[in-house]
């Protein structure tokens, strides 16, 4: 069983679309996360859940709408994709402030 | 707010030789330090961390990494390099926020191995 599983691993698309990654964890952790990796490999922090309450927003565009539909699960939704949202998108989870991050495979998402 | 820089972008070493990554962090109160490794298409993995007591702290894959107060540093090391350590390696300081835990990470660091 993977602990952390995204789906998908790959998404093309066109500029202007609507798209979601969908993030599930079984490792019964409280907080959840969604990261994101640019080209350059930086990889930055975008949102965090704990208990299905946002806790970090980190200027992320309002096109971004994390939902947390219970606390295994955390999908990210992203409106009118542009060509600057092309990155591997990573679902991560802990069991607390200072527990080991679980990372997901990621998701890379192409914007055309 | 908490910073890392890993002033070494590439880094290539020969199979069996020695190797140290850098790992510079900025932060006001005493930090959570880690180290995670990152192989091709795949998501990060945890070698090690510090949180509190003996400065030299040991991780898998026979990693080690020394904290410095006084240097603002967090080096990773290992004696003898394997050719799968080639990966992509970031150091990254945290904080905790309401339960959850905001990661800073550096700009990595890409290893290569040579036979």
């Amino acid at each position: 069983d993977t602990a952390v599983s995204q789906t998908p691993k790959y998404l093309v698309t066109q500029m202007g679309n609507d798209k979601s990654i969908k993030c599930e964890q079984n490792l019964g952790h409280d907080t959840m996360y969604w990261y994101k990796q640019d080209s350059k490999k930086f990889l930055k922090i975008m949102f965090s859940y704990n208990n299905k309450e946002l806790i970090i927003n980190e200027t992320v565009p309002n096109r971004f709408s994390p939902k947390s539909p219970d606390k295994a699960h955390l999908n990210l939704h992203i409106n009118s994709l542009e060509l600057g949202d092309s990155a591997v998108y990573f679902c991560a989870t802990t069991r607390g402030p200072t527990g080991e991050l679980f990372f997901g495979e990621g998701s890379r998402l192409t914007v055309l | 707010a908490q910073s890392v820089t890993q002033p070494d972008i590439h880094i290539t070493v020969s199979e069996g030789a020695s190797l140290e990554l850098r790992c510079n962090y900025s932060y006001g109160a005493t930090p959570y330090l880690f180290w995670y490794v990152q192989s091709p298409g795949q998501g990060l993995q945890l070698l090690l961390k510090y949180f509190s007591g003996d400065t030299l702290v040991q991780g898998i894959k026979g990693f080690e990494a020394e904290f410095k107060r006084s240097q603002s540093s967090f080096n990773l090391r290992k004696p003898s390099v394997h050719w799968s350590d080639a990966a992509e390696y970031f150091c990254a300081v945290g904080a905790g926020i309401q339960g959850a835990q905001k990661l800073v990470f550096g700009q990595g660091t890409r290893l290569t191995i040579n036979p």
